[in-house]
């Protein structure tokens, strides 16, 4: 049931934008991402409940596609501090699990 | 606030030893997790808790067991430790609800020799 991501890593210049996707064989109740930066544990980004639904957060922005089972993580002008591991996960249908996706490695470089 | 904390920090192991991995929340979340985190395979839910003496199977649970006898700990236990556990441990806690942000602890590392 874990997500499939894609691409598995990325390197961008300062101020370029990237694009990862996220998706699942299963049905999507949530979609929820995560970046880890090198040693440290994940953090939360945001949620996505509903298909359809858009999200931001600062220059980072996430769309969530019920219907295609899909998710994807918009970076807009880059900097280096968005460097690390991004991850998606997806809820099980009574919410008490998390499945989450195998990661894409973002690396910013000047 | 401390969040949520994980001890030990680091940890190595013989094979067929056993050890107990504490993670422990002060924010009187109801729900706890334990992943872990392999290279490749992002991160892989081996038990989790939806209360105070409750536990449940994740995806990958043999090998290991858990307990929450209270509600702001969750124990991970390894009885026979194997190489193929060899790993870095996230233990990770949330609220009940729509809206589950999971707060993570700051990772155990493994090494079973």
């Amino acid at each position: 049931q874990q997500p499939v991501q894609s691409p598995q890593a990325v390197i961008l210049r300062e101020g370029e934008d990237a694009v990862i996707n996220c998706s699942s064989s299963k049905a999507l109740y949530s979609v929820h991402w995560y970046r880890q930066k090198h040693g440290e544990a994940p953090v939360f980004l945001m949620i996505l409940l509903k298909g359809g639904e858009q999200k931001g957060h600062e220059k980072i922005s996430a769309s969530f596609n019920e219907k295609k089972q899909q998710s994807s993580l918009y970076l807009t002008a880059s900097q280096l501090s968005y460097s690390g591991t991004y991850f998606c996960g997806t809820g099980s249908n009574t919410g008490n699990q998390f499945y989450f996706g195998t990661g894409t490695s973002l690396t910013v470089i000047p | 606030n401390a969040g949520v904390t994980q001890t030990p920090k680091f940890r190595v192991l013989k094979t067929g030893q056993s050890m107990t991995l504490l993670c422990a929340q002060d924010m009187n979340h109801e729900y706890m997790y334990w992943y872990r985190q392999d290279p490749g395979m992002g991160l892989r839910l081996i038990h989790y808790s939806v209360g105070e003496g409750t536990t449940a199977k994740g995806e990958v649970p043999d090998g290991y067991n858990v307990s929450r006898l209270k509600k702001q700990n969750f124990l991970l236990g390894l009885e026979s430790a194997a190489p193929s556990q060899t790993s870095v441990y996230f233990c990770a806690s949330r609220w009940t609800g729509a809206t589950p942000e999971q707060y993570f602890g700051p990772g155990t590392r493994l090494t079973v020799t």
